[in-house]
């Protein structure tokens, strides 16, 4: 029952070099989601999905671009890494509606040195 | 332009008492509201949640107030325990969201001292 999971768990990153966040779900969910976490900010969408196939801006989607892969997975790619990047980053999948409530995964955290 | 806000970044407890988490929000076309609960190095947990038709919901030690003329909510949590002790999400969203994204505040530390 490994609900969301993420890779990597940390990362440091220079300024300017790129990665890319992976994120798989096994509960069958057509919905997806990335959020940053940052003091004081609370969580903020970044990117989204509703259902495979499509992808939409959140908040935040500034600097990523994200790929809905399939079904289970939901990449968010930093293409040029900046220090305003740093950041816990989590995803999260639902059903159609929020009103079921988010899986979240743990996290990645990520510096930008 | 933060549409839900929490505005107590932390709040400190006695076990065995109440903690009361307040939650305020803008946007009149919120319908759905939920709290998470995140402990350190984790992700957020879905704990309890209520819908804009309801004023009241409760789920053993945890009961969710809502107020829709003053647009604010608050988590009560009786008797705290030691095991609370975590950041404390409110979260909206509204029917017409597409993808049913949730809005989260900025979070709220609780700390409950044994």
């Amino acid at each position: 029952n490994a609900g969301v999971t993420q890779t990597p768990k940390f990362q440091v990153l220079k300024t300017g070099q790129s990665m890319t966040l992976q994120c798989a779900q096994d509960m069958n969910h057509n919905s997806m989601y990335w959020y940053r976490q940052d003091p004081g900010m609370g969580l903020r969408l970044i990117y989204y999905s509703a259902s495979e196939g499509t992808t939409d801006k959140g908040e935040v989607p500034n600097g990523y671009n994200v790929s809905r892969l399939n079904k289970r997975e939901f990449s968010l790619r930093l293409e040029s890494a900046a220090p305003s990047q740093t950041s816990v980053y989590f995803c999260a999948s639902s059903e159609i509606a929020a009103n079921y409530g988010y899986t979240f995964g743990s996290g990645t955290r990520l510096t930008v040195v | 332009d933060q549409q839900v806000k929490q505005n107590s970044p932390s709040l400190s407890v006695q076990e065995g008492r109440i903690s009361i988490l307040n939650c305020d929000y803008t946007n009149s076309m919120f319908d759905y509201f939920l709290w998470y609960k995140k402990y350190p190095a984790e992700g957020p947990t879905f704990l309890i949640s209520i819908s804009s038709i309801k004023d009241k919901n409760e789920d053993g030690r945890f009961t969710v107030f809502l107020n829709k003329s003053a647009k604010h909510l608050s988590l009560h949590i009786v008797p705290s325990q030691p095991g609370d002790s975590a950041v404390y999400f409110c979260a909206a969203s509204g029917i017409y969201n597409q993808g049913g994204k949730l809005i989260f505040g900025q979070g709220t530390e609780l700390s409950v001292k044994p």
